[in-house]
């Protein structure tokens, strides 16, 4: 799995934008680009992922670069329950259903939205 | 609730011991990972298992072992427990889908050693 690289923490004012960045400039082909996140000691949560066109949830938006070696994870109005651990991933896609790639974490982005 | 059950949730145990930390997947996923999350490290990947059957190892270590069930739920079996063994055992669960599955975390099991 390629690795990652993100910056080891930000801060967001409440109600604005977060946008957390990631380098992922050795990311192959076949892999996709997830985000989760880990609020104190719970199980990661899921948040977004995508191979190569941009994507929107209810959670967030993933934002990458068209040569797919970087993308950004805009959280649209931050709340301070947003402050948690941020992990950029990539990981080889379902190959049909058999073989799965594990998830990879790094340190990740602490992220604090302050009041 | 990402649909994924972890128990026991806490788990207090001496040095020397053996414990089983139990996980069912979500209804219908047939792949199962476990990780590590203590203190002084990220979360590190242990083992995974597709429909039984073991399909890759991380840093798991020889005196831990485990498996995935025909009713596809798995157990971690953790022997010799030392004090380094305190941590967060988290399992998660992925199903097939046509692209880019998803993979959900259960809420861990806190395993400490005295």
């Amino acid at each position: 799995d390629a690795k990652t690289t993100q910056p080891p923490s930000m801060d967001c004012a409440e109600g604005r934008a977060a946008n957390l960045p990631c380098n992922h400039s050795t990311i192959s082909g076949n892999e996709y680009v997830y985000w989760y996140r880990q609020i104190h000691s719970q199980g990661p949560q899921y948040i977004i992922h995508g191979l190569k066109n941009n994507e929107t949830n209810e959670m967030a938006s993933l934002i990458i670069t068209e040569d797919r070696k970087s993308s950004t994870l805009i959280l649209p109005h931050a709340t301070l329950r947003d402050t948690a651990v941020y992990y950029c991933i990539v990981r080889v896609a379902n190959a049909g259903g058999t073989s799965y790639g594990k998830l990879t974490f790094g340190q990740g982005t602490i992220l604090t939205v302050h009041p | 609730d990402s649909g994924v059950t972890q128990t026991p949730k806490h788990l207090i145990t001496a040095t020397g011991q053996r414990v089983t930390l139990r996980c069912s997947p979500r209804s219908g996923d047939l792949s199962v990972y476990w990780y590590q999350q203590s203190l002084d490290q990220g979360l590190q990947f242990l083992i995974h298992y597709y429909n039984g059957e073991e399909r890759a190892k991380g840093n798991i270590l020889e005196r831990f072992s485990a498996q995935q069930f025909p009713d596809l739920h798995s157990e971690l079996n953790l022997s010799s427990l030392e004090l380094g063994d305190s941590a967060l055992y988290f399992c998660a669960s992925v199903g097939d889908s046509p692209s880019g599955n998803t993979i959900y975390f259960g809420e861990g099991s806190w395993l400490t050693v005295v």
